[in-house]
């Protein structure tokens, strides 16, 4: 399985600014998600990371708001922006070594926005 | 798009009885059923998959049968230890016609606590 790692592992905001959260697999991967996780409930997709073109987002998320990158086959980005208290969650990233593998996930990022 | 129903939300047993967990689905595509278990401020973590071109699998106390008729799958627990107290969660996903999208839909949970 792939290793993966995040960072911060957590952070406190303030209101209106925004948070960039780094994955790191410690080994190529075709596939890599973010899924938010609200707390006590189950985990939802936010996007797929794309490398070398554009997120794949699910329906009620847009780019503006979780703007990702994928610049190569071991790492991505999230920044959640222009934060606000509903924003506070935890985020993950989820990898997959192949389109039809299982996916691993990374420990996590606590956000809370004030 | 996919739904998971998942029940029960909360399941509690004393230890060495058996836990059976259900999950519905509604895609007929769905062809990949994953259950996760995420203890408290961990990550989930995979402890058994399934395909659609098999109706059960096991691994020591873990077992998932997949019935693809019924669009429904379980997942069994037996002889249970406090230590599998968790929140586990059931997944299904499907690729696309392009392939480009192998994303996981998540049922919404059920808390396993297991008594001493």
């Amino acid at each position: 399985s792939a290793v993966i790692s995040q960072k911060p592992s957590r952070d406190i905001c303030q209101r209106g600014t925004s948070l960039t959260i780094q994955c790191q697999v410690d080994s190529q991967v075709t596939m890599m998600f973010w899924y938010r996780q609200q707390p006590g409930q189950s985990l939802t997709l936010i996007a797929t990371a794309n490398q070398g073109s554009e997120a794949t987002y699910e329906s009620g998320f847009v780019i503006d708001k979780f703007p990702i990158s994928r610049p190569n086959l071991t790492f991505s980005t999230l920044t959640v922006s222009n934060m606000s208290p509903e924003d506070s969650s935890i985020y993950l990233c989820s990898a997959a070594r192949r389109i039809t593998d299982t996916q691993y996930f990374g420990p996590g990022t606590r956000l809370t926005v004030l | 798009g996919e739904n998971v129903e998942q029940h029960p939300s909360t399941l509690s047993v004393q230890e060495g009885d058996s836990a059976v967990i259900k999950c519905t689905y509604s895609d007929s595509a769905s062809n990949y059923f994953p259950w996760y278990k995420q203890e408290l401020g961990k990550r989930p973590q995979l402890i058994i998959d399934i395909r659609s071109n098999v109706g059960e699998k096991k691994d020591q106390r873990i077992a998932v049968t997949l019935n693809k008729t019924a669009k429904h799958f379980s997942l069994h627990i037996t002889e249970t230890q406090p230590e599998d107290s968790a929140v586990y969660f059931c997944a299904a996903s499907h690729g696309n016609s392009g392939g480009s999208n192998y994303k996981l839909t998540f049922g919404k949970g059920t808390l396993l606590t297991v008594n001493p």
